[in-house]
């Protein structure tokens, strides 16, 4: 079975560019979600899908930040305009249809985003 | 103060060793208690989860959680090389709320 995949996994930008990070999660797999991960520091969801509907988006930067799951399976993840402090690694995940408590998610390999 | 906290080391023991991970919270309504290793350039992968207070073992690893002291602990036993990795615990209050992370701590395990 594949895992989570995203692209792409590097990302070099200039300070004012928009950039977007794809996400194809598990087959079967509703729930997903995109985290972000600075240096040092442990991944924070930034938001949370179930199908195509956003459920958590509280801790999306929304002037910038902007997220789709349109048909309920993979997702884009967009920031136009980049700052240098979107570095970072962006990662994505996924659990099975029923999300409960102790679901395991499934995380992809990550988007290293630097800005320059 | 956050809400979980973890030492972020770096932690270097020798092959063999018995190794100790901890993290401490602040919020009492944490039910789920996980433990995630994650590679270098790697997505983080769940190790162990536990469900309130007590222990749980999965071959080397032991996991370990304390409601009175909201402290959870992970235990590694002979520790080998391929245990190099970055470990985060994370806790979740119910099914539909997010995870939170610790910041994570990165053991290195010398042949």
């Amino acid at each position: 079975e594949a895992g989570v995949v995203q692209s792409p996994r590097y990302k070099i930008i200039e300070k004012k560019q928009p950039v977007a990070f794809w996400c194809n999660p598990i087959s079967g797999h509703n729930t997903l979600y995109w985290y972000r991960q600075n240096l040092g520091q442990g991944p924070e969801l930034l938001i949370r899908y179930e199908n195509e509907e956003a459920v958590d988006d509280s801790q999306l930067p929304k002037d910038r930040f902007s997220a789709e799951r349109l048909k309920g399976v993979d997702s884009t993840l967009k920031i136009q305009p980049a700052e240098l402090g979107d570095s970072a690694v962006y990662l994505c995940a996924s659990t099975p249809a029923q999300s409960g408590a102790g679901e395991t998610q499934y995380f992809g390999p990550g988007t290293r985003l630097l800005v320059l | 103060q956050k809400e979980v906290e973890q030492d972020p080391g770096p932690l270097s023991v020798p092959e063999g060793a018995i190794v100790s991970l901890n993290c401490t919270y602040s919020n009492s309504a944490f039910q789920y208690f996980m433990w995630y290793r994650q590679y270098s350039r790697k997505g983080p992968e769940l190790l162990m989860y536990t469900y309130s207070s007590g222990n749980k073992e999965d071959g080397r690893f032991t996991a370990q959680v304390d409601k009175s002291s909201k402290y959870i602990s992970l235990f590694i036993r002979d520790s080998q090389p391929s245990d190099s990795a970055t470990y985060l615990c994370a806790i979740m209050n119910s099914g539909n709320t997010p995870l939170v992370f610790g910041k994570g701590t990165r053991l290195s395990v010398i042949a």
